[in-house]
């Protein structure tokens, strides 16, 4: 069955200092990973993806993850925090040989960067 | 730019009532689902459609029915609804198959029901 652990409920980091979300999953065959970001009282927002290929994957707002297969991970990372990207971040996986419509969504990380 | 909506931001019900949230998104996307989220679960489907008229189970769909008779248009119904589906409530949409492509969110109805 696929699965997603984001270990961390809340991550704290100072403006300007890099950050790491975690997230690890659990997928029989490859899997398509994504991340994405909500703001308060919004509906989430997409941050970027990884289906294939280099496994370092950038996206929206400054945001990179990569994909490690070995250690079944897919950790989100920004180089220099801005108070902005404070927000509630979710990490998702598919399962292609499922269809790909089912999405399975960690349980979310809030990260808060103060100034 | 993708635009998903949602009737709604906020409704409050009572317990028992018949409640409809609709959902309407204006890139031509086959695909539409409806999550609902609480803290600490994360989002988790409830109904999903790949096409006019079809509709498939998630993962808790129970008291909850789905409607989609327009291609835009994805309508999720609460029969009689229950303190515990007190909760936000989030609809996507996406193009095609396979499991690639970026779902769009709404920006979520928050449910009360007393």
């Amino acid at each position: 069955a696929q699965s997603v652990a984001q270990p961390e409920d809340q991550v704290n980091v100072a403006e300007g200092n890099p950050l790491t979300v975690k997230c690890t999953y659990s997928v029989s065959g490859n899997p398509y990973l994504f991340w994405y970001v909500q703001y308060p009282n919004r509906g989430l927002q997409f941050l970027l993806k990884y289906i294939t290929g280099d496994n370092l994957v950038k996206g929206s707002y400054g945001f990179e993850a990569e994909f490690n297969k070995s250690q079944t991970s897919f950790h989100l990372k920004k180089p220099s925090a801005l108070v902005s990207d404070s927000a509630l971040y979710f990490c998702a996986v598919r399962d292609p040989l499922g269809g790909g419509f089912k999405t399975i969504f960690g349980a979310g990380t809030r990260l808060f960067v103060k100034a | 730019d993708v635009k998903v909506t949602q009737s709604s931001r906020y409704l409050v019900k009572r317990t028992g009532e018949k409640v409809f949230l609709e959902c309407v998104q204006d890139m031509d996307h086959e695909n539409m689902f409806w999550y609902r989220q609480d803290p600490g679960l994360g989002l988790r489907l409830i109904y999903f459609s790949y096409d006019v008229k079809m509709k498939e189970k998630g993962d808790i769909p129970e008291g909850y029915s789905v409607s989609r008779e327009k291609k835009e248009r994805f309508s999720l119904i609460l029969e009689s609804a229950s303190t515990n589906q007190t909760s936000m409530y989030l609809c996507a949409s996406n193009t095609g198959g396979g499991g690639q492509h970026t779902q769009y969110f709404g920006p979520g109805t928050r449910l009360t029901v007393l």
